[in-house]
């Protein structure tokens, strides 16, 4: 099916550890995000990008770094996994980067950091 | 500053009954609105979006949404609530923020269907 995948679905980090979470989407998007979801907090904006090669920080961009080095695949990385970082992570994508445009969602990557 | 407030955490209803989702926003300018829903493992799902033009606004899944300006509300209504509608729904507002258009979500409600 078209649309957006995330991989891992689940992962468990030790404090200090690091990972990359990869985001692909096959709509040919030029806009992909990467958003943290935590309990009582709805969805916070990590990281975007508006392009291939181009990154942009969101509003917790802290922890967290990206590279978007081919337009169907974005990725967040995380050096040093706290436990703050345990979170439910979602990539989306979409066609334009208006106030109006729709966001197509991944299904999300659990992440626990012990 | 752009927020979005979803008063009611959880809400649970009878399946059959009719549902109505709070939503409030605070957005300067025009607002574009947005109700998503997230079933259990899954991501987010576009239920209807307002962008202009009738405040009343029809979705999929049966669901509705009214913006009333007035009350800076985008309240989400569904006439007969079915067991699969259990999920968690989130508002947000498109808006320009911090040098760049984002969405800004709701902190979700969460509905419980009883059979």
């Amino acid at each position: 099916n078209a649309g957006v995948t995330q991989t891992p679905k689940f992962r468990v980090l030790k404090t200090g550890q690091s990972m990359t979470l990869l985001c692909a989407q096959d709509m040919n998007h030029e806009y992909m995000y990467w958003y943290r979801q935590d309990p009582g907090m709805g969805l916070r904006l990590i990281h975007y990008s508006v392009g291939e090669g181009t990154t942009a920080k969101g509003e917790v961009p802290d922890g967290y770094n990206v590279s978007r080095l081919k337009k169907q695949n974005f990725l967040l990385g995380l050096e040093s996994a706290a436990p703050s970082q345990t979170s439910v992570y979602f990539c989306a994508s979409s066609f334009a980067l208006g106030t109006g445009d729709v966001l197509t969602f991944g299904a999300g990557s659990r992440l626990t950091v012990l | 500053a752009q927020s979005v407030t979803q008063p009611d955490i959880h809400i649970t209803v009878s399946e059959g009954a009719s549902l109505e989702l709070r939503c409030n926003y605070s957005y300067g300018a025009t607002p574009y609105l947005f109700w998503y829903v997230q079933s259990p493992g899954q991501g987010l799902q576009l239920l209807l979006k307002y962008f202009s033009g009738d405040t009343l606004v029809q979705g999929i899944k049966g669901f509705e949404a009214e913006f009333k300006r007035s009350q800076s509300s985008f309240n989400l209504r569904k006439p007969s609530v079915h067991w699969s509608d259990a999920a968690e729904y989130f508002c947000a507002v498109g808006a320009f923020s911090g040098g760049y258009n984002k969405l800004i979500f709701g902190a979700g409600t969460r509905l419980a269907v009883h059979p």
